[in-house]
């Protein structure tokens, strides 16, 4: 079945660091990709999608490159910051129509001042 | 920007009751998404609910569990004569499609349900 394998965390970086959260998955056919941020408190909130092969997602100075030939999707950041201290889930889904997305365990973002 | 919105937002019941958990998805939607997470594990797909019927479900989502959309806003998941080990966070979601037309699901902040 799909599964989504992320980096243990916490990972914890001074703030202006560069940041990589690697995401690698297996799935039958094409996958959309997905990353979701959860702030304390809060709900899950979409960050970045990509849909195909190559294609890059981008969303508040984060990235992430769809590489098929590797299954992998890591998030990237140039500079991060202390509001981007939450808890970060990269997700799938490989069937389409109402499916469920199938989530990584999620890895805990500190950024230290 | 309109939102899910979930009620209670910590549910305390104790063991072999029966609980509704509520979602209001975002008006347009027409998708309708139940997932939980235990404490320290990876959030989990449990049911996905489309024109008045379940679309999918995963193994977790066993005759315990049962959704309803009883009027035109509101989604409710009921967990059955509970037990210790359904003590979770549990997210609502909607999206305007389903997601093989990359259409994200937006996500509510989630019902803490505690067990005792």
């Amino acid at each position: 079945g799909d599964s989504v394998t992320q980096m243990e965390g916490p990972v914890t970086l001074s703030e202006e660091a560069f940041l990589t959260i690697n995401c690698t998955y297996t799935a039958t056919g094409y996958p959309s990709l997905f990353w979701y941020v959860q702030y304390p408190g809060e709900g899950l909130q979409l960050l970045l999608k990509a849909t195909k092969a190559d294609d890059k997602g981008s969303n508040k100075g984060f990235e992430a490159t769809y590489r098929k030939e590797t299954t992998s999707f890591h998030l990237e950041k140039g500079s991060v910051q202390v509001s981007d201290s939450a808890v970060y889930f990269c997700a799938l889904n490989s069937r389409g129509g109402a499916d469920g997305l199938t989530f990584g365990k999620g890895t805990h973002l500190i950024i230290q001042p | 920007e309109p939102e899910v919105t979930q009620t209670p937002s910590h549910q305390v019941t104790q063991m072999g009751q029966e609980v509704i958990l509520r979602c209001v998805p975002i008006s347009n939607h027409l998708y309708f998404y139940w997932y939980r997470q235990i404490l320290g594990q990876k959030v989990e797909f449990l049911v996905s609910f489309y024109n008045n019927e379940i679309s999918e479900k995963s193994e977790i989502f066993d005759d315990q569990f049962s959704v309803e959309r009883p009027d035109g806003s509101n989604f409710t998941l009921k967990i059955r004569s509970t037990k210790l080990e359904d003590s979770a966070m549990y997210f609502c979601a909607s999206s305007p499609q389903g997601t093989g037309n990359n259409q994200p699901q937006h996500f509510g902040d989630g019902t803490r349900l505690s067990i005792l």
